[in-house]
């Protein structure tokens, strides 16, 4: 899951496979919620997003499941594939001054095992 | 369909070096943001901007100034470079900035070293 520091955490799974990155939230007031994939060398792509007044959305693979009782966010992949690995980020939208600034977590590697 | 672009791509400053990282979108995007990322950290914000003429302080904002004199740029000046802001700057672009509609659009990032 997510962590702040210098060691990435890292998620291993068999391609295939469904995968689960998790990650814990701060902000109780926050009330959106993003997830980011970044491949190497490249910029974070937006994968899916959720509001705080729903608790799962699915898109193509991919369901983000929210659980705001323990701040609790969790991205699911299903059927795993070699284009998964990436560095996958949650983000939460806290309000700042009546603008809102995405906070991020510092990201879990998801290495796809032939 | 260039999205954002930034220049340059990688550069070497010695410290207390000046330099100013360029940041276009051709979105017609209203906010733009300047990131740092560290080795194994999430992206940081800097500074970011609402529309054209105006900027705000983000979470990491010392050390760095902004300027949005025109919608589609943004830049991210260092005036005199320190080695503690080597890092991998990314910028990004959105609508707007609520709860209904947040996605960023990410440039490719510049790798700045700083020695």
């Amino acid at each position: 899951g997510e962590s702040v520091g210098l060691h990435l955490p890292t998620l291993s799974v068999q391609e295939g496979d469904n995968s689960i990155i998790n990650c814990a939230y701060s902000n109780s007031a926050s009330d959106y919620f993003i997830w980011y994939k970044q491949e190497s060398g490249k910029g974070p792509q937006f994968i899916i997003d959720i509001r705080s007044n729903m608790d799962k959305r699915q898109g193509q693979r991919v369901t983000v499941l929210l659980n705001k009782t323990v701040k609790h966010l969790s991205l699911q992949i299903a059927a795993t594939q070699p284009g998964d690995s990436a560095v996958y980020f949650c983000a939460e939208n806290a309000r700042s001054d009546s603008n809102y600034q995405l906070i991020w977590g510092a990201g879990t590697k998801l290495i796809i095992k032939p | 369909n260039a999205g954002v672009t930034q220049t340059p791509k990688f550069r070497v400053l010695k410290t207390g070096q000046s330099m100013t990282l360029l940041c276009a979108q051709d979105m017609n995007h209203e906010y733009m943001y300047w990131y740092r990322q560290d080795p194994g950290m999430g992206l940081r914000l800097i500074h970011y901007s609402v529309g054209e003429g105006t900027t705000a302080k983000g979470e990491v904002p010392d050390g760095y100034n902004v300027s949005r004199l025109k919608k589609q740029n943004f830049l991210l000046g260092l005036e005199s470079a320190a080695p503690s802001q080597t890092s991998v700057y990314f910028c990004a672009s959105s609508y707007v900035f609520d709860s209904l509609n947040t996605e960023a659009f990410f440039g490719q990032g510049t790798r700045l070293t700083v020695v």
